[in-house]
């Protein structure tokens, strides 16, 4: 298992513009997160799901942004009509998690996909 | 209104000597504790965690505290090396309905040692 992909590395775009990140999680783990990073920040929490269901939503996530992850396996980042203020890190993690008593949850990170919006 | 408070954003550590990072947090809902490593154009790495019910773990050169009264914690790294120069970030999660959540993060500190 090479780890959590992530596809583009890096895109530019103009404002206005559409976007979509990809995300290909380590295969054996059931929870997939998206996080964005900007400058001097920590990664900040978006969105999960658990196999195919998304079960979370931060309200940093406006309605331009979608999250899918059909058949539970790769996930796909959408962002509509792109703003400046969206350049950001796209961060994708996954982890197994195994319910109550299962320890910690934690989560390997891929690479980070880097959106500059112009 | 940050959950996880990193107030240090960069340390500097002579080779050899003790690195010692600091994370305080807020919501005494939060069950376990974890530190991640960043390097440049790399994502986080997980490094190691800590339970609530626990107040130390050690995992060879690195050490957690927990100080659940104060609401605190704090990672060790004992001898400090050259390559330990990254951004750490401390990380925290809470229990809800059985489930562990999400990870809530700091904003890290960039450590530098320096040979």
């Amino acid at each position: 298992d090479t780890g959590v992909s992530q596809d583009p590395r890096h895109k530019i775009t103009k404002r206005g513009q559409n976007v979509t990140f990809r995300c290909d999680p380590i295969s054996e783990h059931n929870r997939l997160y998206w996080y964005r990073q900007t400058l001097g920040q920590g990664p900040e929490f978006l969105t999960y799901f658990q196999n195919e269901a998304q079960l979370e939503k931060s309200r940093l996530l406006s309605d331009r942004f979608s999250a899918e992850r059909p058949k539970g396996s790769f996930s796909t980042l959408e962002i509509q009509r792109t703003e400046q203020g969206d350049s950001a890190m796209y961060l994708c993690a996954s982890s197994l998690v195994l319910g109550p008593g299962g320890g910690a949850n934690v989560l390997t990170f891929g690479a980070g996909s880097r959106l500059t919006v112009l | 209104d940050q959950q996880v408070k990193q107030n240090s954003p960069s340390l500097s550590v002579q080779e050899g000597r003790i690195s010692i990072l600091n994370c305080d947090y807020t919501n005494s809902m939060f069950d376990y504790f974890l530190w991640y490593k960043k390097y440049p154009a790399e994502g986080p790495t997980f490094l190691i965690s800590i339970s609530s019910i626990k107040d130390k773990n050690e995992d060879g050169r690195f050490t957690v505290f927990l100080n659940k009264s104060a609401k605190h914690l704090s990672l060790h790294i004992v001898p400090s090396q050259p390559g330990d120069s990254a951004v750490y970030f401390c990380a925290a999660s809470a229990n809800y309905g059985g489930s562990q959540g999400n990870l809530i993060f700091g904003k890290g500190t960039k450590l530098s040692v320096k040979p």
